[in-house]
């Protein structure tokens, strides 16, 4: 049974391009949310995507955009880069019924790099 | 002030000792208490899940919770070398969706 899967694993961007990340959720999982992880730090919230709606936003800027397509799967879209944004970016996917932030399964990640 | 609040460590502990991880949170709504290890160019991976007070064991986990001190606990019981990881606490409300506050994580090195 495949997890999570993200891709790619890493990236590395120039300041001022976009990046697009991707994912793909467990099999039975409806539900994708992003997590930024700076280096030495825990994860952060960006958003939470179902039914191929943004469901919940955390504290970040509109340069952060995402969607979810009919099968589930997941992009993260990152415009204008700053060097801040270099980081560990997790998908977690999780089922409606089941609910709740115990339910997530992580991916390995994409580490992108701003330069 | 964050709103949830771990030591960083590192913390390095002989094989077969008993290992404390600690987190402190401020939000009193938070409801659901989870620990992660996340091994290194891994993604989180959950150990232990509580609902509201109260303690939990699974194996050589245990982990507790003291909303009246707004303060959580994991420990891990004869500690190996496998166990070399960063332990995350997280938590969230109990209603509003499931947006998860993470604690920094702690590096935990168990040696032989």
């Amino acid at each position: 049974d495949a997890g999570v899967t993200q891709s790619p694993t890493h990236l590395i961007k120039t300041r001022g391009q976009q990046v697009t990340l991707r994912c793909s959720p467990k099999s039975g999982h409806d539900t994708v949310s992003w997590y930024q992880q700076a280096l030495g730090q825990g994860p952060q919230f960006i958003f939470q995507y179902y039914e191929e709606e943004e469901r919940q936003r955390g504290n970040f800027p509109d340069r952060f955009s995402g969607h979810q397509f009919p099968n589930y799967s997941s992009e993260l879209n990152v415009n204008a880069l700053l060097l801040g944004d270099s980081a560990l970016y997790l998908c977690a996917s999780s089922s409606q019924s089941t609910g709740g932030g115990y339910g997530y399964t992580f991916g390995s990640g994409t580490r992108l790099t701003v330069v | 002030q964050k709103e949830v609040e771990q030591d960083p460590g590192p913390l390095s502990v002989p094989e077969g000792a008993i290992v404390s991880l600690n987190c402190t949170y401020s939000n009193s709504a938070f409801q659901y208490f989870m620990w992660y290890r996340q091994y290194s160019r891994k993604g989180p991976e959950l150990l232990m899940y509580t609902y509201s007070s109260g303690n939990k064991e699974d194996g050589r986990f245990t982990a507790q919770v003291d909303k009246s001190s707004k303060y959580i606990s994991l420990f891990i019981r004869d500690s190996q070398p496998s166990d070399s990881a960063t332990y995350l606490c997280a938590m969230r409300p109990s209603g509003g969706g499931n947006k998860l506050t993470f604690g920094t994580g702690t590096q935990l090195k168990v040696e032989l």
